[in-house]
């Protein structure tokens, strides 16, 4: 079964600084797609970014991108000049169509802006 | 940009009523998810329809839980009798998979608090 982990519960990151968040996957499938949410306070479930499996060129999005290496099974999020708006918990999800297509997450990471 | 509409977006009932929530995905999104998600946690699968039909009501206590999406379009999951477990966020979440792994989008939730 798939499985997605989140090994940092909680980071912290000076505003204006870049913050890396962690996320590994367990999965014996080729053709998969990897997603990071941000949930703000307001609980409202956004899509940061998301990545092919099948496409080696790392998504950005604006002050987002991720570092995807698909043999080592990781798909870590950067945040370059991080705002207060940033501050929410990010989630990691794996998609396949093995699963249905269905939402496989990770744990989640607090992320805490300090100003 | 096209939203995923839930309502209510707070209830709040006491044990043993039935309460009922409502969603309208994007216009031609042919499947709808609903989750529910637990302060601190990750988003639990409920139920997913493609058009009219479920896929997947594996994770649905259907002793108390029901959901419906009649003509495939709007849903609505009910709860008869709530109980205080039941206090959480339902989230409601809609994808076009004309193309694979296409993104899902969510709603605003609809937060349900049981006394």
């Amino acid at each position: 079964a798939q499985t997605v982990t989140q090994s940092q519960p909680e980071m912290s990151v000076q505003e204006a600084e870049t913050v890396t968040l962690s996320c590994t996957y367990d999965t014996s499938e080729s053709d998969y797609y990897l997603f990071w949410y941000k949930q703000p306070p307001s609980r409202q479930m956004i899509l940061v970014i998301r990545q092919e499996a099948y496409k080696q060129q790392n998504a950005t999005e604006n002050r987002f991108s991720v570092n995807f290496q698909k043999a080592a099974k990781s798909f870590s999020l950067k945040i370059s000049d991080s705002q207060l708006g940033d501050a929410a918990m990010y989630f990691c999800a794996y998609r396949s169509p093995v699963s249905n297509y269905q939402l496989i997450w990770g744990a989640g990471t607090k992320l805490i802006i300090k100003p | 940009e096209a939203e995923v509409a839930q309502s209510p977006r707070y209830k709040i009932t006491e044990k043993s009523q039935a309460v009922a929530f409502w969603c309208d995905p994007i216009s031609g999104h042919a499947t709808l998810y609903w989750y529910r998600q637990i302060l601190g946690q990750g988003p639990e699968l409920l139920v997913q329809f493609q058009d009219e039909s479920v896929v997947d009501d594996s994770q649905l206590p259907k002793d108390r839980f029901s959901a419906e999406r009649l003509k495939g379009v709007d849903s609505t999951l009910k709860i008869q009798p709530a109980e205080l477990g039941d206090s959480a966020m339902y989230l409601c979440a809609s994808s076009s998979d004309r193309v694979p792994g296409n993104t899902i989008y969510f709603g605003e939730g609809s937060w349900l608090t049981v006394v």
